[in-house]
C-alpha cells in the first residue's frame, strides 16, 4: 500500500516563473493538506483540499493556489516565484473521518533563484 | 486550535528513556493529542495519537494527566536513530489544519 507520493522530488526554478507540485494521497484518503516548511522550521499549513473544494488556508498569498482530482489527487501551483519560496513543500493525506493522524509524503525540495 | 509549547531541545544517550513534555494549557474537550517525528529533508512521521490517560504502541508511550493540560511522549531506549525533530500537536478531526510549532529537536548521543 503506497503511502503520499509527491513528485518531482527536487526542483530548482528561476525568480519569476510558476511551478507544479503534484501530490497523490494515500489510498482510502480523501483529504489532502499542502505545507511549506523553511529550512530549520516547522511546516507552515498552505490549504487543504476536499472533494476538489479548498476548504482551509493559511496565510499564504493568491501566488499559491491548488486543485484537487476526482481521484483524491492534488496540484500546488505557485506563480511569481520569490527566492523565500525555496522550502520543502509537503502534501500530508488524510480521511475526513479518521482519527489517526495525517500520512506525509517525503516532499519537493524546491530552489528558487 | 491550542497553542502548543514544548522544549526547544534535549539532549540524551543511547539506550536511555527519552520524555518529551508538552504544555496546551486550551486545549478543547474534542481536541487529541498527537506526536510526529521529523527527520532532515522527510515529511513528519505519526508516532502516536492520545485522548486521555496513557496510549502506548510498539516505538512510542503518551501520557495524558486527566486535566489534558499537558502531555508527555515516552521513547523508550532511544538509539542514534531516534535522532530528530518531534512535533506535538492538538486538534480535532481531519478538518482541521494541523499547525505545526518549531518541535524539540531531540539530540541521541552515543
Amino acid at each position: 500500500d503506497a503511502g503520499v507520493t509527491q513528485s518531482p522530488t527536487h526542483l530548482i526554478k528561476t525568480r519569476g516563473q510558476q511551478v507544479t507540485l503534484r501530490c497523490s494521497p494515500k489510498s482510502g484518503h480523501d483529504t489532502v493538506s499542502w505545507y511549506q516548511q523553511a529550512l530549520g522550521q516547522g511546516p507552515q499549513f498552505i490549504f487543504q483540499y476536499y472533494e476538489e473544494e479548498e476548504r482551509q488556508r493559511g496565510n499564504f498569498p493568491d501566488r499559491f493556489s491548488g486543485h484537487q482530482f476526482p481521484n483524491y489527487s492534488s496540484e500546488l501551483n505557485v506563480n511569481a516565484l520569490l527566492l523565500g519560496d525555496s522550502a520543502l513543500y509537503l502534501c500530508a493525506s488524510s480521511s475526513l473521518q479518521g482519527r489517526y493522524g495525517y500520512t506525509f509524503g517525503s516532499g519537493t525540495r524546491l530552489t528558487v533563484v | 486550535l491550542a497553542k502548543t509549547t514544548q522544549p526547544i531541545s534535549m539532549d540524551s544517550y543511547e539506550g536511555q528513556e527519552v520524555n518529551i513534555t508538552c504544555s496546551h494549557n486550551n486545549i478543547a474537550t474534542n481536541d487529541y493529542i498527537t506526536w510526529y517525528q521529523q527527520f532532515p529533508s522527510q515529511g513528519p512521521r505519526f508516532i502516536i495519537q492520545g485522548y486521555k490517560t496513557k496510549v502506548t504502541n510498539e516505538v512510542a508511550s503518551l501520557f495524558i494527566p486527566a486535566d489534558r493540560k499537558s502531555s508527555t511522549l515516552s521513547l523508550p531506549r532511544v538509539s542514534l536513530s531516534d535522532t530528530a525533530v518531534y512535533y506535538c500537536l492538538v486538534g480535532d478531526t481531519a478538518w482541521d489544519k494541523i499547525i505545526f510549532g518549531k518541535g524539540t529537536r531531540l539530540h541521541i548521543l552515543p
